[in-house]
């Protein structure tokens, strides 16, 4: 299967707890999506790189929210002490990321993390 | 910054044509938009995407008038399996690198 990857796809955890989630992009694809979706809503956009850079944060990236990409490939998230208010699916998406204008890049999602803080 | 409106949900019958229309009023002029479908508990997947007049593939057509303030994605024949979210997808700010899905519309299919 060569199509976005994520783990876990699902993760309990207390509040107060840290958490990671992982993200394998579709191999040559230079641009990498974090979303934050909650039960009735559409995706919200969380951050994204192009390769290794993270270029573009949302408001909705608190400081307790961090993510990375070393050598462009995978990519992780990170939620610290984390809160009930956090729980959601956290999706990625890659894309090709050959133009300047996101909007003419398809985006192939993965299958999302579903994250509950009890 | 564009914002996307969209029914919240529709109901249809199987082998029905259903169009659903979205809002965007300030879409940059260099700006595409792209639908996509969701099911449950599944990440959203790419269904048709254009820039103005019509474009069609082959599971769905996409209509966008002159003023590109909207856009009507047309689904001919659904089927219960058509039963999903529809999302419509623009940039939200000025430098266009990030994306609003918005609310969605909810499709019922029913036989």
């Amino acid at each position: 299967d060569t199509g976005v990857s994520q783990n876990p796809r699902h993760k309990i955890t207390k509040r107060g707890q840290n958490v990671t989630f992982r993200c394998d992009p579709i191999s040559e694809h230079n641009r990498l999506y974090w979303y934050r979706q909650t039960l009735g809503q559409g995706p919200e956009f969380l951050t994204y790189f192009q390769n290794e850079a993270q270029l573009e944060k949302s408001r909705l990236l608190s400081d307790r929210f961090s993510a990375e990409r070393p050598k462009g490939s995978f990519s992780t998230l990170e939620i610290q002490r984390t809160e009930q208010g956090d729980s959601a699916m956290y999706l990625c998406a890659s894309s090709l990321g050959t133009s300047g204008r996101h909007s003419t890049d398809t985006q192939y999602f993965g299958p999302g993390t579903r994250l509950t803080v009890l | 910054l564009a914002k996307t409106t969209q029914p919240i949900s529709m109901d249809s019958y199987e082998g029905q044509e259903v169009n659903i229309t979205c809002s965007h009023n300030n879409i940059a002029t260099n700006d595409y938009i792209t639908w996509y479908q969701q099911f449950p508990s599944q990440g959203p997947r790419f269904i048709i995407q254009g820039y103005k007049t019509k474009v069609t593939n082959e599971v769905a057509s996409l209509f966008i008038p002159a003023d590109r303030k909207s856009s009507t994605l047309s689904l001919p024949r659904v089927s219960l399996s058509d039963t999903a979210v529809y999302y419509c997808l623009v940039p939200y700010n000025n430098a266009g690198n990030m994306l609003t899905f918005g609310g969605g519309t909810r499709l019922m299919v029913k036989p």
